[in-house]
């Protein structure tokens, strides 16, 4: 069966940095675009990047643009998301989903918890 | 890009149906048929319930259903149940190939 499970988040200061990972198995990882979702605590989703089956194409939402960075590793069913230059309104569960783009995000993992405070 | 326009909240009875709006912009819902619903309770990720404005995946039950008019999306419940309680989001592709979400809709099952 399908799995994502991302790991990574923690507590970091302002202007620090993170880099999340998400696991993904039970299906062909490098046929499949792949992206990174957050919410905010009681907030709603934000859509935070997306990255191509191949890694060749990357999107990122204005608020993380030139601060964040979306890779993959295709040989070990791996996406990532650096995060640097964290700020508050960073702080988030962050999602990565399978899917993305013009294509629905059908597979969630369960999300790591980062919180950008000093 | 601005997040999509939903209800804060809207409720139902058991057996009621409802139908929750999503409004965006000729740049997301008007320009593109991929909108998208998700449901989620709480502390659970979302889950999809409609993608492509008015498809179900497998799985999802019948009583699910969307549809789209120019700049508006909807996604209509009928038959409420209990479970359906949850927060409902809408998602839409833009120009620019980003996403945006709507600011999600409370789902109360009186």
């Amino acid at each position: 069966q399908v799995q994502l499970v991302e790991s990574g988040g923690g507590l970091v200061k302002p202007g620090g940095s993170l880099r999340l990972s998400c696991a993904a198995s039970g299906f062909t990882f490098s046929d499949n675009h792949m992206s990174w979702i957050r919410q905010a605590p009681g907030k709603g989703l934000e859509w935070v990047s997306y990255i191509s089956s191949s890694g060749s194409t990357t999107y990122c939402a204005d608020s993380v643009k030139g601060r964040f960075t979306t890779s993959r590793d295709n040989a070990k069913n791996s996406l990532f998301l650096q995060m640097d230059s964290l700020r508050a309104e960073d702080t988030a569960l962050y999602y990565c989903a399978r899917g993305g783009g013009n294509y629905p995000s059908v597979y969630w993992g369960q999300g790591t918890l980062v919180t950008v405070s000093s | 890009q601005s997040a999509l326009t939903q209800p804060a909240s809207v409720s139902g009875s058991p057996g009621q149906s409802i139908t929750i709006s999503c409004t965006g912009s000729s740049s997301d819902i008007g320009g593109y048929n991929y909108v998208s619903w998700y449901q989620q309770h709480p502390g659970k990720a979302p889950k999809l319930m409609i993608y492509d404005v008015s498809v179900r995946p497998s799985g999802v039950s019948n009583r699910f259903s969307g549809s789209k008019s120019g700049n508006t999306a909807s996604l209509t419940i009928s038959g409420l149940q209990a479970e359906d309680e949850a927060d409902y989001y809408c998602s839409s592709y833009t120009s620019g190939s980003h996403v945006v979400f709507g600011g999600g809709t409370k789902l109360t099952v009186l």
